[in-house]
């Protein structure tokens, strides 16, 4: 059981479209989730914490009207890079947390976000 | 800010050899938990460590909470090709609201 699933896994845009990256706790409810973004052989780098139902809250640097957090249900957020630009090219993981364990963060696969 | 150290950032070992990932938080922490990510694939939670001087074992896995609740470390006995990947510490934020992640440690296992 706590399986996170994300979609797609990986999308190419081109430089100023919208990418909309879902993320699903598929057999437990989430009362959390946590959008990171990690660049090539570095560490996880927490965006945004989302509740189900309220505003995510971002973290300091992050532009919340750039990268808009959706949590319309105990198993759906989703991530919409809005007017993607090449910078914003990388690897955006979800986690989850509510499952069996209650203090386990249960991590999605990941979207790999390629912007030309 | 809180922060989470890790050391060494990278480490290279023959098959075989014992490998130690350390990580130091600049605060006392109600827990910590150690992930493990394989190259290309997302972050596994391995373990959670709740007790001052806590220790506990996976097989060859033995995890270690410091008595000051501040730091921990992951030991690997006779590493294997399948332990390569990156190991992350995380700890809870002041207020518990979020997990910060330590900068990884990144092993390599020559066979």
């Amino acid at each position: 059981g706590a399986v996170v699933s994300q979609h797609p896994s990986w999308v190419i845009c081109k430089s100023g479209t919208s990418v909309k990256i879902e993320c699903r706790s598929l057999d437990f409810q989430a009362t959390t989730m946590f959008w990171y973004r990690q660049f090539p052989k570095q560490s996880l780098m927490l965006m945004a914490t989302s509740n189900e139902g309220s505003k995510a809250t971002y973290e300091q640097g992050v532009e919340k009207d750039k990268f808009l957090i959706n949590h319309a249900s105990l198993t759906l957020s989703t991530l919409t890079v809005t007017s993607a630009h090449p910078e914003d090219s990388s690897f955006y993981i979800c986690s989850a947390a509510g499952g069996p364990i209650s203090y386990e963060q249960y991590f999605g696969p990941g979207t790999r976000l390629t912007v030309t | 800010g809180q922060q989470v150290m890790q050391i060494p950032q990278y480490q290279h070992v023959q098959e075989g050899e014992d490998f130690t990932t350390y990580c130091n938080s600049s605060t006392t922490l109600s827990n910590i938990q150690w992930y493990k990510q394989r190259p290309g694939g997302h972050p596994v939670f391995l373990i959670q460590l709740v007790k001052s001087g806590e220790v506990k074992k996976q097989k060859r896995l033995t995890f270690q909470f410091g008595e000051a609740k501040k730091n921990s470390s992951l030991h690997i006995t006779a590493t294997q090709t399948t332990d390569v990947g990156t190991y992350f510490c995380a700890g809870p934020s002041t207020g518990g609201f979020k997990t910060i992640f330590g900068a990884g440690t990144r092993l390599f296992v020559k066979a």
